[in-house]
């Protein structure tokens, strides 16, 4: 079985601040680890993933995720936020076996101040 | 490449009425899936394909049916629409054979209305 919580259901940060997206996972078998964007009324657009190579994962448009087993944690951050970047964030987990179901998490709404 | 196309973008339906959206991809992924999403909960996967001929339930298979004839195409049927299949419906595609580290590739979307 496989889970995974998204601790914040909305985030705000002013823009040219730190975004920081918070995910934790639990999985029966070693995870494959995604975050995808949807921006309003649109589908959704893959940002990085993690498949057990290098634990800092670097994606698109500046944002990274760091894997930390010990944690169950897959933390989604960007060092400096753009207007852009306002969208809905849904961190997914894969498992590494059987039929390879993503579940997805509720998602966190991510709000710009300009 | 296309990649993931769903049709119809937008349709209302009446309860009881039937219907057929449709998906397709034109990359050779073996593993189709459908997805519904609700606000505050997420994408919960309704039906998924390992290939063609073959199709498995997901966590909300009550009320839709699948079929997967081919490779490329993965319809799902609504046999008698109701209020509650109010949503927005995905399709995904992607590889098999990796442990999982493919990574699917999403359609626009179709909403749909139950009224």
């Amino acid at each position: 079985a496989q889970s995974v919580t998204q601790l914040d259901s909305h985030v705000s940060v002013s823009e040219g601040t730190p975004v920081l997206l918070r995910c934790n996972y639990s999985s029966s078998y070693s995870p494959s680890l995604f975050w995808y964007v949807q921006h309003p009324n649109k589908g959704l657009q893959l940002l990085l993933k993690y498949t057990s190579a290098a634990t800092l994962v670097k994606g698109i448009n500046g944002f990274e995720a760091e894997f930390k087993k010990s944690e169950t944690s897959f933390h989604l951050t960007k060092p400096s936020a753009h207007m852009s970047d306002a969208a809905e964030y849904f961190c997914v987990v894969r498992a590494n076996f059987g039929n390879e179901k993503l579940t997805f998490g509720t998602g966190t709404r991510l709000t710009i101040i300009p | 490449n296309a990649g993931v196309t769903q049709t119809p973008k937008f349709q209302v339906l009446k309860t009881g009425q039937s219907m057929t959206l449709q998906c397709a991809q034109d990359m050779n992924h073996e593993y189709m899936s459908w997805y519904r999403q609700d606000p505050g909960m997420g994408l919960r996967l309704i039906h998924y394909s390992v290939g063609a001929g073959i199709t498995d339930q997901g966590e909300v298979p009550n009320g839709y049916n699948v079929s997967r004839s081919t490779t490329e195409d993965f319809p799902l049927r609504l046999l008698s629409a109701a209020p509650s299949q109010t949503s927005v419906y995905f399709c995904a595609s992607s590889y098999l054979g990796r442990g999982g580290k493919e990574t699917q590739y999403f359609g626009p979307g179709t909403r749909l209305l139950v009224l």
